[in-house]
């Protein structure tokens, strides 16, 4: 069976500084990995995703993950918040065939100060 | 590009009223997945289709059924609604038969409030 867990359940940062929200996963078989954020009282937004290939991965607003087979992890980063990045943050996997089911982290409340 | 479809995007309901949640997934997509997300919580898998069978079920109350049409859309049917029903509901759909990639694509969600 496939988890993800998400080390941090707040993580507070000033406006224009860098920012890591982390990401664990525990699977036997390789795994489609994602972060998606969710603003409040909003659905969910896909920011990237790693299926295959170049292990660092760009996604929108200027957010990147780096996935690393041997610690399992796929950490989130940015190099300069702004305040309209104060959101939810899910990390999530899922199987690359089948049909299966995405499974979610907790969730990383990112709360960026000015 | 046509992405996932889901009314309505807010219900109201009262306690032991019946609520009916609708999604239509991309165009050739032949897999359906539906997610609670409680107040505060990660999205939870409920149940999902392929070919108009069930294929996987999560944590998915007995009031709750839900099926996949001829024309791959979905209808998630909860009946004796509670007030911890409340949630935002995401319908996700991917396209398995051909043996591509499983990547799913979530929808924005239905709303609904139980009062």
């Amino acid at each position: 069976a496939q988890s993800v867990t998400q080390l941090d359940s707040q993580v507070p940062v000033f406006e224009e500084a860098p920012v890591e929200l982390r990401c664990n996963y525990s699977s036997s078989v390789s795994v489609y990995l994602f972060w998606y954020v969710q603003y409040p009282n909003q659905g969910l937004q896909l920011l990237l995703k790693y299926l295959s290939g170049s292990t660092l991965v760009k996604g929108i607003n200027g957010f990147e993950a780096e996935f690393n087979k041997s610690q399992t992890s796929f950490h989130l980063r940015k190099p300069s918040v702004h305040i309209s990045d104060t959101a939810e943050y899910f990390c999530a996997v899922t199987l690359p065939l089948g049909g299966f089911k995405t499974i979610f982290g907790a969730g990383t409340r990112l709360f960026v100060k000015a | 590009a046509a992405g996932v479809i889901q009314s309505p995007r807010h219900l109201i309901k009262e306690k032991r009223e019946t609520a009916t949640l609708k999604c239509y997934p991309i165009p050739r997509h032949d897999t359906v997945y539906w997610y609670q997300q409680g107040p505060g919580q990660d999205p939870q898998f409920l149940i999902s289709f392929y070919e108009k069978m069930q294929s996987d079920k999560g944590s998915i109350p007995d009031r709750f059924s839900a099926q996949q049409f001829s024309d791959y859309h979905s209808e998630l049917n909860m009946s004796s609604l509670e007030l911890g029903d409340s949630a935002l509901y995401f319908c996700a759909s991917s396209r398995i038969r051909d043996r591509t990639n499983n990547e799913q694509f979530f929808g924005p969600g239905t709303r609904l409030t139980v009062l």
